[in-house]
């Protein structure tokens, strides 16, 4: 079946610091994944995506390498800022199932002091 | 292109009780998914709907139920509201296309 196993939080780091994220999947076939990101009282926000294998992902300096070898999808950042903190949340389609609805790791709770 | 609408943002409701809930995909999409956001749970997924037909269904009891119009809007009802269903019920447009789901801000249900 499909699943998203994602890093516990929360993560708390310094404006500046960099990012990772850890996500991993199980999954039938080849699904899309996507990042996700909520800020307090918000829905989520689609940070970036990738369909295949070895492709990159990436918005707003947020980067993520589709891994089928490893069946990774982690999250980076190079610099935070205080903006990005946030929740985050990794997910893949179950499209490729033939149902268009999307499986999601349990979030992690970024916090960046400045 | 607007974006997704749902409506209300909030509401208060009593055990027992039934709601509905609204939401308006964004232009040209005609494919809606629900999802409900709880802090023990996660989010899990409810049911999608396509041109007016429901495609996929989560594992969520029968109180919980939708549909889709014609022009793609659609709702949500939960009937007999139990305390355990507060929560944040996210509405996401489908663009079937590109297999990319946005979201709109969700409605934040309270059972009391």
């Amino acid at each position: 079946g499909n699943s998203v196993t994602q890093m516990e939080g929360p993560v708390t780091l310094s404006e500046e610091a960099f990012l990772t994220i850890n996500c991993t999947y199980t999954a039938t076939g080849y699904p899309s994944l996507f990042w996700y990101v909520q800020y307090p009282g918000e829905g989520l926000q689609l940070l970036l995506k990738a369909t295949k294998a070895d492709d990159k992902g990436s918005n707003k300096g947020f980067e993520a390498t589709y891994r089928k070898e490893t069946t990774s999808f982690h999250l980076e950042k190079g610099s935070v800022q205080v903006s990005d903190s946030a929740v985050y949340f990794c997910a893949l389609s179950g499209r490729q199932t033939g149902a268009n609805n999307l499986f999601f790791g349990t979030g992690t709770r970024l916090t960046v002091i400045p | 292109k607007a974006g997704v609408t749902q409506t209300p943002r909030y509401l208060i409701k009593t055990r027992g009780q039934q709601v509905t809930l609204s939401c308006s995909p964004i232009s040209g999409h005609r494919s809606v998914s629900w999802y409900q956001q709880t802090p023990g749970q996660g989010l899990q997924f409810l049911f999608e709907y396509f041109s007016e037909t429901q495609r996929n269904k989560g594992n969520f009891p029968g109180r919980f139920s939708g549909r889709q119009f014609s022009n793609s809007r659609s709702e949500m009802n939960v009937s007999t509201l139990e305390l355990g269903d507060s929560a944040l019920y996210l509405c996401a447009s489908v663009n079937t296309g590109t297999d990319t789901q946005y979201f709109g801000p969700g409605t934040r249900l309270t059972v009391l």
